[in-house]
């Protein structure tokens, strides 16, 4: 079993410029979350998901959307990206404990 | 909402010695966990105890829940227990779903 998964690893973009970030996990769990993680900070909640087709604000939503067509997937995507963007992100499930994604560097010029 | 203090925020120790981490919250909560980011970014999940004392190996957590704190052990440390511990809690909330609330972390560092 692969676990959690996120693609891309690393990523640079421009101000203004859209992406998504994949999460993929294989463990048939409900519950799937985006965090953001800076320097020096713990790990802040963005949105999350308590099945298929649900989503929910976290704590740091602004900027961000979600969405969850598939139970294995959570789609993290970013409209315009902004410089107070460059932060890692991992994505996670829960059942009992939390398990993690590897992480995905963004950095936003 | 739910505030979690963490300490100390770093820690220097030299190999083989012991250390005692610290984890608050200020309200009740459904669970608490112990996270280890290592060196290179990836979180593992060391402990899931939402009250009493487990053990694994070198490692070892107790939470007491009535006082609203937890405490994660390390045992004749190794330089491999480098990195950042977290601690994280999510709140007793009939109908809201299960969200973690993260400390900020103790930074430890064990010098061979």
């Amino acid at each position: 079993n692969a676990g959690v998964t996120q693609t891309p690893k690393f990523r640079v973009l421009k101000t203004g410029q859209s992406m998504t970030l994949l999460c993929a996990q294989d463990m048939n769990h409900e519950y799937m979350y985006w965090y953001r993680q800076d320097p020096g900070m713990g790990l802040r909640l963005i949105h999350y998901s308590v099945g298929e087709g649900t989503t929910a604000k976290g704590e740091v939503p602004d900027g961000y959307n979600v969405s969850r067509l598939k139970k294995q997937n959570f789609l993290l995507g970013l409209e315009s990206a902004a410089p107070s963007q460059t932060s890692v992100y991992f994505c996670a499930t829960l059942s009992g404990t939390q398990y993690f994604g590897p992480g995905t560097r963004l950095l936003v010029l | 909402g739910i505030q979690v203090e963490q300490s100390p925020p770093d820690l220097i120790l030299q190999e083989g010695a012991n250390s005692t981490l610290r984890c608050n919250f200020s309200d009740s909560v459904n669970n608490l966990q112990w996270f280890h980011q290592n060196p290179w970014g990836q979180l593992i999940n060391l402990f899931y105890i939402p009250s009493g004392t487990k053990q694994n190996g070198r490692l070892s957590a107790t939470t007491v829940a009535t006082e609203r704190y937890s405490l994660l052990y390390i045992s004749s440390s190794q330089t491999t227990d480098s990195g950042v511990y977290f601690c994280a809690v999510d709140l007793i909330s009939s109908g809201s779903a299960r969200q973690l609330t993260f400390g900020s972390g103790t930074q430890l560092t064990v010098l061979p």
